[in-house]
């Protein structure tokens, strides 16, 4: 019974390049969230999907980062032309569905994907 | 807006001592939901417990239990007899009931020496 599976765990890039991170959610899940995690501090909300949809994305930066989640296939994160400032932890979490919005779903979280700007 | 407090940075303890990690919220909402995650070294988030805001007895599994007590905005993690294991980074958490963002406090870096 696999978890929230995301990868790559590691990733560097140069800066101006594009970085692209993948999340498998808990089989059933049909929600998926994406968190960064800056060094020394908390995890910070950035955006909520469902499948196809953007639900929230009140926590996404807005120019050079988006998300998707397809029909098909994983959720993914995309960071164009990052900066040093964009190295970070990035974790996915999935619910599973129910009530939309409801806040009572418990998020199951990935190990995360630590993005290196160099 | 939501905020999660989580004031002890860092704590060590010798094993079988019990430790306690403070949390600390503020809200507007009268219905809420709060949790507690562990985050080992190997890097994972793994769910602890959920509470919603009208339930506020105390829980305990195992050698974790949680005490909640909302005329302070708390929700306090202890761990009795605390092993090499529970070293960890811990994470109190708080959502709206229909929400579905987590706000996190910036967590407690728990050491256990043996």
């Amino acid at each position: 019974n696999a978890g929230v599976m995301q990868n790559p765990r590691h990733l560097v890039r140069r800066r101006g390049q594009e970085a692209r991170l993948r999340c498998s959610p808990v089989k059933g899940h049909s929600h998926v969230y994406w968190y960064r995690q800056l060094p020394e501090e908390g995890l910070k909300f950035m955006v909520y999907l469902q499948k196809e949809n953007i639900i929230d994305e009140s926590g996404m930066p807005k120019e050079r980062f988006s998300a998707e989640f397809p029909k098909e296939g994983p959720s993914i994160l995309r960071i164009q032309q990052v900066v040093r400032g964009d190295s970070a932890a990035y974790f996915c979490a999935s619910s599973p569905p129910g009530m939309p919005g409801s806040g009572k779903n418990i998020q199951y979280f990935g190990a995360g994907t630590r993005l290196s700007v160099l | 807006a939501q905020k999660v407090t989580q004031a002890q940075t860092e704590i060590s303890v010798v094993e079988k001592e019990d430790v306690t990690l403070d949390c600390v919220y503020e809200t507007r909402d009268t219905t809420y939901y709060l949790f507690w995650y562990k985050q080992p070294p190997s890097g994972e988030l793994v769910f602890l417990i959920r509470r919603n805001s009208f339930d506020e007895q105390n829980e305990i599994s195992g050698r974790y239990s949680w005490n909640f007590q909302k005329s302070t905005s708390s929700f306090n993690f202890t761990i009795t007899a605390s092993q090499v294991v529970d070293s960890a980074v811990y994470f109190c958490a708080l959502s709206k009931a229909y929400g579905n963002k987590l706000v996190f406090g910036a967590g407690t870096i728990l050491r256990v020496k043996s």
